[in-house]
């Protein structure tokens, strides 16, 4: 049972344009949620995180929005740059749920075109 | 953060046989984890690796398979038994920062069992 879904396996942009990346969950349990990036053969890097105390989060190019009554977050990146093309993966956890248990989306594989 | 590497990177082995693969973090963490990426596939935790105690797996692994060890707050190993080729995957090595609440990876070990 996916648990977090990333419904758009792929995303072409062109530079300097905005990236978003959308992620949708069904367990209202979750309340921290992290996106991460991947590069082919590496590791996936931490990005940027958002508590369901918030609805919104910043860090420089990248912002994270939570909109829990939907069950869903959106990463937008501004402006997308060519050194963003990767894998970009969603990840939810719950303090009373799980806690130390991430569940991932399946990703979405991001193009910024020069 | 802490600095978390894995070896090997990658290896290619035949079908039967074992491997085990290396985690070093270069700080001690409480929680340290396993996750596996299957082609195409998203992230998922096989156990948590506990230290001083055994492993505390996730529903569809199991330890005669993925035998995992914790011999301190540093270092820890999973071992692929009796390979076949539905174990090519990434396997990753990762730990909790239990101050952030964000889980950070190593760069992976590519596996490709033929």
């Amino acid at each position: 049972d996916q648990q977090v879904k990333q419904n758009s396996p792929s995303l072409s942009v062109q530079e300097g344009r905005i990236s978003i990346l959308n992620c949708d969950y069904t367990n209202s349990m979750f309340d921290y949620f992290l996106w991460y990036k991947k590069y082919p053969a590496e590791g996936p890097t931490f990005l940027i995180s958002i508590s369901s105390i918030k609805d919104k989060n910043e860090d420089g190019r990248f912002t994270v929005f939570l909109n829990k009554s939907a069950k869903h977050l959106s990463l937008h990146i501004v402006p997308s740059q060519p050194g963003d093309s990767a894998v970009y993966f969603c990840a939810a956890s719950g303090y009373e749920y799980n806690f130390n248990k991430f569940y991932f989306g399946s990703g979405t594989k991001l193009n910024v075109k020069p | 953060s802490a600095v978390i590497s894995q070896k090997p990177s990658r290896d290619i082995c035949q079908r039967g046989t074992s491997l085990t693969i290396q985690c070093q973090v270069d700080s001690q963490v409480t929680m340290m984890f396993w996750y596996r990426q299957q082609p195409g596939q998203s992230l998922t935790l096989i156990a948590t690796a506990n230290q001083g105690s055994e492993a505390t797996y996730e529903s569809g692994f199991v330890i005669d398979k993925f035998p995992i060890s914790r011999p301190n707050l540093t270092f820890s190993t999973l071992t692929v038994s009796n390979m076949s080729p539905e174990d090519s995957s990434i396997y990753l090595c990762s730990f909790r920062d239990t101050g952030t609440g964000e889980l950070f990876f190593g760069e992976g070990s590519r596996l490709t069992v033929l």
